[in-house]
């Protein structure tokens, strides 16, 4: 159990595009879905959390509207990153916490974003 | 200001070795450490955890050796395995607030044969 899966892998785009990212909970209700960065050999960088119908809560230097995250359902939130630009290539995952008040965070494949 | 610090940066140790990943914090507020296992391109997968109300936790070969009063915690890794190479790291949370983790610096971990 405890499966998040995310969509796509890898992505390859243009700089000046959009692209965005899918992350779902497969067997479980996510109340809170995080979004991480992370850089070769580096340590995972918390982006934002999400409540399922509320507003995300950007952490600290993370661009809002550049960083758009939606999670309109229980087993789904998005990631779109709007206008990419080089600076933007990175590997991007996603966590699920099942309630409020547990613990453990499951963490999807991650998605490799590569703006040329 | 990195409130958990994890050491050694990488580690080097033959099969059947065991490699010993230490990490610190300071806000006595956490309650909840549990160790990730990454493997290169994928995401962390949860290798065990534990809470600051017992000092040792054992699952498979992996042990969690908790030091409530020094603020240390760290991961032993019995009878080391090639497959077991990969990038650890340590995190920490706290069930008040937002509950978000907050990950060691990693430990990138190579088992040769």
């Amino acid at each position: 159990g405890a499966v998040v899966s995310q969509h796509p892998s890898r992505v390859i785009c243009k700089s000046g595009t959009s692209v965005k990212i899918e992350c779902r909970s497969l067997d479980f209700q996510a109340t809170t879905m995080f979004w991480y960065r992370q850089f070769p050999k580096q340590s995972l960088m918390l982006m934002a959390t999400s409540n399922e119908g509320s507003k995300a809560t950007y952490e600290q230097g993370v661009e809002k509207d550049k960083f758009l995250i939606n999670h309109a359902s229980l087993t789904l939130s998005t990631l779109t990153v709007t206008s990419a630009h080089p600076e933007d290539s990175s590997f991007y995952i996603c966590s699920a916490r099942e309630g409020q008040k547990t613990y453990e965070q499951y963490f999807g494949p991650g998605t490799r974003l590569t703006v040329t | 200001q990195q409130q958990v610090k994890q050491s050694p940066q990488s580690l080097i140790v033959q099969k059947g070795g065991i490699p010993i990943i230490n990490c610190a914090y300071e806000n006595t507020a956490f309650d909840y450490f549990p160790w990730y296992q990454q493997f290169p391109g994928k995401g962390p997968a949860l290798l065990i955890a534990i809470r600051p109300d017992v000092s040792e936790k054992k699952e498979g070969r992996f042990t969690i050796s908790f030091n409530k009063s020094a603020k240390q915690f760290s991961l032993h890794i019995m009878d080391s395995q090639p497959g077991d190479s990969a990038t650890y790291f340590c995190a920490a949370s706290m069930r008040t607030g937002a509950n978000n983790l907050f990950f060691g610096t990693g430990t990138r971990l190579t088992v040769i044969p």
